[in-house]
């Protein structure tokens, strides 16, 4: 998979929006662009994906540049509950095992103050 | 629907003692992933099984792991002898059959080797 650079950490105020860059310069066209988040003392969350297209769920957005060598999970509201370490990770969609398995980098902390 | 259970949640054993760690992952998921968080490192991925089939065992660290997944349902990850450096967080995933799909993770389970 290829690489992903994040900001050690970021800070947010509760119930304000928070932005969460990642850089992937080398990102194939084959590479989906996840998300994944890590509570404290629990197990990877999956957060969201996208391959081209901004997306939208419950949790959260994620907003892909146009070239793709960049993406910001967007969360509307933060919570005290979202202080997490957030993970941007490219997975290959393509055949094969190189879809597989998930490389996570050091992520992002995310820490929210009431 | 159940989650991804991993057992036990914490196991202190000594060095040289052999352990066993237990993922039970969500009924009908062919895929299963091993991962672990050694000390100030970033989570690894250890192998992957679909169905009772290790489909990429290339993060396992050395001949002293052995995972099985016999029958295809729950796997198990034993590690024998245990060394300090085994001491960390080991966590399991499973996916449905989709390539790049999300994983769901268990909470993990704690080692320390003392």
């Amino acid at each position: 998979d290829a690489k992903t650079t994040q900001p050690n950490s970021m800070e947010s105020n509760e119930e304000e929006p928070v932005h969460l860059p990642c850089n992937h310069s080398t990102i194939s066209g084959t590479d989906y662009i996840h998300w994944y988040r890590q509570l404290p003392s629990q197990g990877p969350e999956y957060v969201i994906h996208g391959l081209t297209s901004n997306v939208n769920n419950r949790m959260a957005s994620l907003a892909i540049a146009e070239d793709r060598k960049s993406s910001t999970l967007i969360l509307h509201r933060a919570t005290l509950r979202d202080a997490a370490v957030y993970y941007c990770i490219l997975r290959d969609r393509g055949i094969g095992n190189a879809g597989n398995m998930l490389t996570f980098g050091g992520g992002t902390r995310l820490m929210v103050k009431p | 629907e159940a989650g991804v259970t991993q057992f036990p949640s914490h196991s202190v054993i000594e060095k040289g003692q052999t352990v066993t760690l237990r993922c039970d992952p969500i009924s009908g998921h062919d895929n299963l992933y091993w991962y672990r968080r050694v000390m100030g490192k970033e989570i690894k991925f250890l192998l992957h099984f679909v169905k009772e089939s290790k489909q990429d065992e290339s993060g396992m660290p050395n001949n002293r792991f052995l995972a099985e997944r016999t029958g295809g349902t729950y796997s198990t990850l034993k590690v024998q002898p245990a060394e300090l450096e085994d001491s960390g967080v080991y966590f399991c995933a499973s996916s449905p059959g989709t390539v790049a799909g999300r994983q769901y993770f268990g909470p993990g389970t704690r080692l320390t080797v003392t």
